[in-house]
């Protein structure tokens, strides 16, 4: 079964820093992209940023709101994925999701955890 | 303000069909066959229902289909059932900029 475990969510201060973590199983981490999104409270996803494999260059992308300020990493022997949030805005807070890529859709998400931004 | 443009809820009975529409442009839906549909359950994580349009994971039944043309997609839930109940989102990919715009989530009531 394919398992997507977010981490290290929690209350931040605005323009201080915070690192989700994504631990996975039940699949080949290295074969697949990984993909963060978001939901602020009561409102829709938003998706957030993006790491391709290593086939594809392992390279990364990232919606405007974040670019500049967020960075995707990964490391696939320990099948685990990273978001570094720095120079954190109230904005940001929400629910961040780690979901797995599959081809233009994303197919497995994890449960979610829960950053709040707020002096 | 979401890029795609869906109804906030709508409703239907257990046993009918509601639909769903899902509105872009021709730089997100209507340049690419990647649209996905998400249902998510309060207080819990989206869950994949289509993708690339028309297609449904192995486990979603087959009450659900979607369709898509022009600049938008739908998606219809048929013999609608009380677990039906939920948020529903389409999603869409964008190009190589933007990448990924998602709709605004519509409310799915069973009356």
């Amino acid at each position: 079964e394919v398992q997507m475990v977010e981490s290290g969510g929690g209350l931040v201060q605005p323009g201080r820093s915070l690192r989700l973590s994504c631990t996975t199983s039940g699949f080949t981490f290295g074969d697949y992209a990984v993909s963060w999104f978001r939901q602020a409270p009561g409102k829709g996803l938003e998706w957030v940023s993006f790491i391709r494999n290593k086939v594809y260059g392992g390279t990364a992308e990232y919606a405007a709101s974040v670019k500049g300020r967020f960075t995707i990493s990964r490391d696939d022997s320990k099948s685990i994925a990273w978001l570094q949030m720095n120079s954190l805005k109230t904005e940001d807070t929400a629910v961040y999701y780690c979901v797995r890529y599959v081809g233009y859709y994303f197919d497995s998400w994890g449960q979610g955890a829960l950053v709040t931004v707020s002096s | 303000q979401s890029a795609l443009t869906q109804p906030r809820s709508v409703s239907g009975s257990p046993g009918q069909s509601v639909t769903i529409s899902c509105t872009g442009t021709s730089s997100d839906i209507g340049g690419y066959n990647y649209v996905s549909w998400y249902r998510q359950h309060p207080g819990k994580a989206p869950k994949l229902i289509i993708y690339d349009v028309t297609k449904r994971p192995s486990g979603v039944p087959d009450r659900f289909s979607a369709s898509k043309s022009g600049n938008t997609a739908s998606l219809t839930i048929s013999g609608l059932q009380p677990e039906d109940e939920a948020d529903y989102y389409c999603c869409s990919f964008a190009g190589f900029n933007t990448f990924w715009v998602f709709g605004g989530g519509t409310r799915v009531t069973v009356l």
